[in-house]
């Protein structure tokens, strides 16, 4: 069946430096993919989406970009806050059974 | 313009009683789903609704749990004779039509079982 793997956690990084995520899946034919971000005691927020190859989905200084070849969603900021200290869902859209499919998270924490 | 409503926000039961989850869509959504999420796990998907309908409740444990989704009032998730096992945190989703559309998040019910 359709999956997603994300990145081991927890992450840990200092303000200002580079983060990446790395999501990769597995689905039968053409899923649509997302990023969410849970903060502490909080439900899911979509952070950004993808919906066909080669997309690139951004917010909030986040990218990512729909990877057909490598089936990958990295999730990618160039200069990390201490408020994004959250944890990040890779997801994708099992568009035959029409249910999100998430990945297991990876706890981000950015120290100042 | 009020998002997915869930209550209670924490539900604390005896091994043995029942509990009830509830979820408000937002308005204009006719689709709910349930996931699970146990501590620092990822979101398993339970069950998903429609009004009066069941779509797709292959992640719903074959006994104690039900859901349902009336043509009025919220979605109900219901755990009856809850163990220690079921200790988690419940989030329900709406979405108005497609998969491709963006999944509005509730802030989740916290079950704690004792």
């Amino acid at each position: 069946g359709n999956s997603v793997t994300q990145m081991e956690g927890p992450v840990t990084l200092s303000e200002e430096a580079f983060l990446t995520i790395n999501c990769t899946y597995t689905a039968t034919g053409y899923p649509s993919l997302f990023w969410y971000v849970q903060y502490p005691g909080e439900g899911l927020q979509l952070l950004l989406k993808a919906t066909k190859a080669d997309d690139k989905g951004s917010n909030k200084g986040f990218e990512a970009t729909y990877r057909k070849e490598t089936t990958s969603f990295h999730l990618e900021k160039g200069s990390v806050q201490v408020s994004d200290s959250a944890v990040y869902f890779c997801a994708l859209s099992d568009q035959g059974a029409q249910k999100l499919v998430f990945g297991q998270g990876t706890r981000l924490t950015i120290n100042p | 313009n009020a998002g997915v409503m869930q209550n209670p926000r924490h539900l604390v039961r005896r091994r043995g009683q029942e509990a009830r989850l509830r979820c408000s869509p937002m308005k204009g959504h006719s689709h709910v789903y349930w996931y699970r999420q146990l501590p620092e796990e990822g979101l398993k998907f339970m069950v998903y609704l429609q009004k009066e309908n069941i779509i797709d409740e292959s992640g719903m444990p074959k006994e104690r749990f039900s859901a349902e989704f009336p043509k009025e009032g919220p979605s109900i998730l219901r755990i009856q004779q809850v163990v220690r096992g079921d200790s988690a945190a419940y989030f329900c989703a709406s979405i108005r039509g497609a998969m491709n559309t963006e999944a509005f998040f509730g802030q989740g019910t916290r079950l704690t079982v004792v």
